[in-house]
């Protein structure tokens, strides 16, 4: 069955250190691979998206991802974490190729100490 | 901007009563969805609807259902909530225009506790 798996239920990062948020998911077929954010009481905000072409995807705040195949991975990253990127982040698999469903992991919360 | 909106942002109900959560968004999208957060467990679908009186159920229908009368409006109905219904609910919607793989833009939740 398809799945998303966010190893890391919460990780603490100090403001300018480098961030990497792993992903792992279990899909068949090419996944559509994204990563979303939540800020405390807030709806989800997309940070970018992979579906196909470069394995190196950017996105909105300084944010980037790599998708592996052979890894089944498609890990979050930024060089330098700054204090309002604290939230929670979740990583999610468009399952059909309507892409109309997501099977969401279950999120990483990110906290950023100074 | 997609703007999509949520009636509440918090509700208290008391078990037994029907509740009805309202999802609003302005972009003439497609697809509508509804999905409950809970800690631990992450985003879950609850029903999504393609298109205009079209729905589907999702991962965790019980206990709920769906209507969807105009496209730009997408209701959850909990026909008789239960204390563990109490939870965050999160609307989306996502344009099909332009291919399969577009985002689906969520507005900001209602969280929802049932007595």
């Amino acid at each position: 069955a398809q799945s998303v798996t966010q190893p890391d239920i919460h990780i603490t990062v100090s403001e300018g250190a480098s961030l990497e948020l792993r992903c792992n998911y279990s899909y068949g077929a090419t996944p559509y691979l994204f990563w979303y954010v939540q800020s405390p009481g807030q709806g989800l905000q997309l940070l970018l998206k992979y579906f196909s072409g470069d394995t190196l995807v950017q996105g909105i705040k300084g944010f980037e991802a790599e998708f592996k195949r052979s890894q089944s991975s498609f890990n979050l990253r930024k060089p330098s974490v700054h204090w309002s990127d604290a939230a929670e982040y979740f990583c999610a698999v468009a399952i059909n190729q309507a892409g109309t469903a997501l099977i969401f992991g279950k999120g990483t919360t990110l906290s950023v100490s100074s | 901007d997609v703007k999509v909106t949520q009636s509440s942002r918090y509700l208290v109900k008391r078990t037994g009563e029907k509740v009805f959560l309202e999802c609003v968004q302005d972009m003439d999208h497609e697809n509508m969805f509804w999905y409950r957060q809970d800690p631990g467990l992450g985003l879950r679908l609850i029903y999504f609807s393609y298109d205009v009186k079209m729905k589907e159920k999702g991962d965790i229908p019980e206990g709920y259902s769906v209507s969807r009368e105009k496209k730009e409006r997408f209701s959850l109905i909990l026909e008789s909530a239960s204390t563990n219904q109490t939870s965050m609910y999160l609307c989306a919607s996502r344009s099909l225009a332009g291919g399969f793989y577009n985002e689906q833009f969520f507005g900001p939740g209602t969280r929802l506790t049932v007595l």
